[in-house]
């Protein structure tokens, strides 16, 4: 079946370096792929979603680039800040006549003054 | 105002007890889901509806019913509360075109049972 494999956290960053969080999947056909964001406290919200391969999702100056030839979705951001301290989860949709998202397990970032 | 509301927003319940959850949604999406959220499970699925009247369990639906007489409601009901069962609920819903649009979560209902 399909899954979403995502790197262990937690992630601690100074403000102002570069985040990659890594972002794999398994899936059969062409999945549409998403970041979502949880901040502290909150429901998650949508980050960015890429549906097709080579498309390249951003918001907030987040990025990630549906990479099919390596099944992958890394979110990048060149500069974090504190405010980007959050839950970060990956997930798919297969892209079928059911509606079901599978999420990767999430990655904590925590970053610091 | 539009959106998808749960309530309440915290709970303290004691053992035994039956207690639910309710999620509303204004967009009239047909897809509704239920996750809990534990430390070191990630989001799991409890029940997820289709449509108003289908139903149908998802990863870990034991001790826990729903139901979906109307599109905009899918309240969640723990039948006899324990204490496995203090977590952080969350309601989600999507637009039957699925693809591409992904869910909208609410704000979850913390959950304690004691």
């Amino acid at each position: 079946g399909d899954s979403v494999t995502q790197m262990e956290g937690p992630v601690t960053l100074s403000e102002e370096a570069f985040l990659t969080i890594n972002c794999t999947y398994t899936a059969t056909g062409y999945p549409s792929l998403f970041w979502y964001v949880q901040y502290p406290g909150e429901g998650l919200q949508l980050l960015l979603k890429a549906t097709k391969a080579d498309d390249k999702g951003s918001n907030k100056g987040f990025e990630a680039t549906y990479r099919k030839e390596t099944t992958s979705f890394h979110l990048e951001k060149g500069s974090v800040q504190v405010s980007d301290s959050a839950v970060y989860f990956c997930a798919l949709h297969p892209n079928n006549a059911g509606n079901m998202l599978t999420f990767g397990g999430g990655t904590r970032l925590m970053v610091k003054p | 105002d539009a959106g998808i509301t749960q309530s309440p927003r915290y709970k303290i319940t004691e053992t035994g007890r039956q207690v639910t959850l309710m999620c509303h949604q204004t967009w009239s999406h047909s897809y509704m889901f239920w996750y809990r959220q534990d430390l070191g499970h990630g989001l799991r699925l409890i029940y997820y509806s289709a449509a108003a009247d289908i139903t149908d369990k998802g990863e870990v639906p034991d001790g826990y019913v729903v139901s979906r007489s109307k599109t905009e409601n899918f309240p969640l009901t723990l039948e006899s509360a324990t204490r496995s069962q203090t977590s952080v609920y969350f309601c989600a819903s999507s637009n039957a075109g699925g693809a591409g649009y992904g869910y909208t979560f609410g704000s979850g209902t913390r959950l304690t049972v004691v």
